[in-house]
């Protein structure tokens, strides 16, 4: 069945610098939607964008997604501390399931 | 207004007994979803309600995962006889319609001894 797969596994950047994270899937997709999870709690839902968009941003955050890839990038410019966290793509068929990844580990250093 | 909240927190239980948790959706939402997340794992999606269709329960991995939902509010997930792989973090999340933005809740993080 459909599953993302984000990239990298883990990511270790200092504050200040940009962070980004890649996902990738298989089938054609309705939406994509990113998500952070603060230690192994609850998702926040960070951007939606959909199959006929190319680019969101909201704040420091910046999603593209390329459906002729399969692909869709979020980008955390000039990140905190705040940031560490693990980040999940969920995937949305067209149904109402939403499939994830195992996430990638990003860790801000101060 | 208020986000989907999930009761307890934490449980820990025996092997072998049963639990039931519990998940409060954002007023409003007719989907209603259920995750089990296992210690540094993606989400397995495990059962979905939409309004007062049949749940979709393709996700239980077992005849002792069991879910209800009344009508369009409060759903819960009972385990029986539970294992020890049933460790994990069990999470909810509702939307507004099925092909909208999923709000989780802060899950539910069961320990079974």
């Amino acid at each position: 069945s459909q599953q993302g797969e984000e990239d990298p596994q883990a990511l270790s950047i200092q504050e200040g610098e940009n962070a980004t994270m890649n996902c990738s899937y298989k089938t054609s997709i309705n939406n994509l939607q990113w998500y952070r999870q603060n230690s192994g709690r609850g998702l926040v839902h960070l951007i939606l964008i959909r199959s006929n968009e190319r680019e969101k941003h909201s704040g420091r955050l910046r999603v593209t997604l390329d459906t002729s890839k399969k692909s869709s990038s979020l980008l955390i410019t000039a990140s905190r501390a705040a940031d560490t966290a693990s980040y999940f793509c969920g995937l949305r068929g067209s149904n109402y399931k939403l499939t994830f990844g195992k996430g990638t580990l990003l860790t801000v250093n101060p | 207004g208020a986000g989907v909240s999930q009761s307890p927190s934490n449980k820990v239980t025996e092997k072998g007994k049963d639990v039931e948790l519990r998940c409060d959706p954002i007023s409003g939402h007719t989907a209603l979803y259920w995750y089990r997340q296992r210690l540094g794992q993606g989400l397995e999606f495990l059962i979905y309600f939409q309004g007062n269709s049949a749940p979709d329960k393709s996700g239980l991995p077992s005849d002792r995962f069991s879910a209800e939902r009344t009508g369009e509010s409060v759903s819960t997930l009972t385990i029986q006889r539970t294992q020890q792989e049933d460790s994990a973090v069990y999470l909810c999340a509702s939307s507004l319609g099925y092909q909208e933005t999923q709000y989780f809740g802060p899950g539910t993080r069961l320990l079974v001894l």
